[in-house]
């Protein structure tokens, strides 16, 4: 069965941490991305990376920076964490080739920032 | 850019009737793929139906399926004898530029009552 694991379901920060967001997928995907949803907002893209060290931005990314230092794994870093990043988290990986090929996701990772 | 629009932000159904869950999208692609995904509380998102362009028949996946129409830029999502495990958030998404980035919308929470 193909995974994408998230370290944690529940995270609480305080503010001016620096938290890191882990996400693993076992499926040998090339890309990867960081979403982040909001009631209202829907899902909207922090960053993606396609290839091991190659990473490029989505359409939030201020506050926020990737690693990808091996293919498997994708991780999401607050440098320092505010309230406004107090959100759910999904990490998803997908294949690179095919119009059809869908996304998978993780269960996501609820953050609390106080 | 591309843009996805679910105007309904909760939809009521009765177990074993049919629902229809709306969904109209803006892109400049000449050849594009609609992706419908399934958001239970337990909060991963799971892949449920994909459309392309110029498939020729509308899509459908067990009891779910599309009525896709190019020429007004919908895709919404039909779900057949519905069930309370059907009670879910369903998500919209259209791919942006390359690496299967994701567009979605704002959801629709639909609620499956017995």
């Amino acid at each position: 069965d193909v995974k994408v694991t998230q370290s944690s379901r529940y995270l609480v920060k305080r503010t001016g941490e620096k938290v890191f967001l882990e996400c693993v997928q076992d499926m040998d995907h090339e890309n990867m991305f960081w979403y982040r949803q909001d009631p209202g907002l829907g899902l909207r893209l922090i960053y993606f990376s396609y290839d091991v060290k190659m990473k490029e931005k989505g359409d939030i990314p201020e506050g926020y920076s990737v690693s990808r230092e091996k293919k498997e794994r994708f991780s999401l870093i607050l440098e320092s964490a505010s309230t406004n990043q107090t959100s759910m988290y999904l990490c998803a990986s997908s294949l690179s080739e095919g119009r059809k090929t869908e996304a998978f996701f993780g269960q996501g990772t609820r953050l609390t920032v106080v | 850019a591309q843009k996805i629009t679910q105007t309904q932000p909760g939809m009521f159904v009765q177990e074993k009737e049919a629902v229809t869950l709306d969904c109209t999208y803006d892109t400049s692609d000449p050849s594009y793929g609609l992706f419908w995904y399934k958001q239970p509380s337990s909060g991963e998102m799971i892949f449920l139906i994909y459309q392309g362009s110029y498939d020729q028949q509308n899509a459908t996946e067990g009891r779910y399926s599309l009525n896709f129409q190019k020429a007004r830029k919908s895709a919404n999502l039909v779900i057949s004898a519905s069930q309370l495990g059907d009670s879910a958030m369903y998500f919209c998404a259209l791919p942006q530029g390359g690496f299967q980035k994701l567009v979605f919308g704002t959801g629709t929470r639909l609620l499956v009552s017995p």
